[in-house]
């Protein structure tokens, strides 16, 4: 079955600390990988694809195939990076159709 | 640049009316647009793939006959949520790509209540 997990519901830290978020996926073949975050009263974007291979803000994930993961990271947490983060995946075949995580609320306190 | 625009953003209306939400792509062509409904503090959810000229391709548990999805043209496409019920009370989003390798762009989502 292909499902995306997201563990944490909510994720507290202080501004400065490291954050990570994770995301764990189940897939039979070879799906893409994306990071989309959502800011208070704004619409949904586009973070990361891990085909992208790149940083964004701070963040990056790394594509984990053995562990099936792909999880986010910042080094130093921010306090506008509170956001809803929704970690995705897409199939190939199709039209790409979008499975979301259930989401997590990265809370950056001062 | 890739804006999606829904609308309405908000509406409310009586039990059994028929409802339309709109999504279009405002500076690009959207080969396929995608709605998803998304309940309070759970994930986005998709109801169905829509390809311009076409017919919709709904997700196992979503009514067809219900939730009704046009995509006349390579900007717009239209959600008519028919026969409304208290229980069709949800956010709905809507979004766009121009290309099989392209991402998704979503618009900014229309709250639906039912009273």
């Amino acid at each position: 079955a292909q499902r995306v997990t997201q563990p944490e519901k909510l994720l507290s830290v202080f501004k400065g600390a490291p954050v990570e978020l994770k995301c764990n996926y189940s897939y039979s073949g070879s799906p893409e990988l994306f990071w989309y975050v959502q800011y208070s009263r704004q619409r949904l974007q586009l973070l990361l694809r891990h085909i992208s291979r790149e940083s964004i803000k701070g963040f990056t994930a790394d594509l984990n195939k053995g562990e099936t993961s792909f999880h986010l990271k910042k080094p130093f947490a921010q306090e506008e990076d509170s956001a809803m983060y929704y970690c995705a995946l897409s199939g190939s075949g199709g039209y790409n159709k979008l499975i979301f995580g259930a989401g997590t609320r990265l809370a950056v306190h001062p | 640049g890739a804006v999606v625009s829904q609308h309405p953003s908000w509406v409310i209306c009586k039990s059994g009316t028929s409802v339309k939400i709109e999504c279009r792509s405002l500076d690009f062509q959207a080969t396929t647009m995608f709605w998803y409904r998304q309940f309070p503090k759970q994930s986005l959810m998709l109801m169905a793939t829509s390809n311009e000229g076409s017919k919709a391709t709904y997700e196992q548990g979503v009514e067809k006959d219900k939730f009704l999805i046009n995509h006349a043209s390579l900007t717009l496409s239209t959600l008519t949520v028919t026969s409304a019920h208290p229980e069709d009370s949800s956010f709905y989003i809507c979004s766009a790509k121009w290309g099989g390798n392209q991402p998704q762009h979503f618009g900014d989502g229309t709250r639906l209540s039912i009273l």
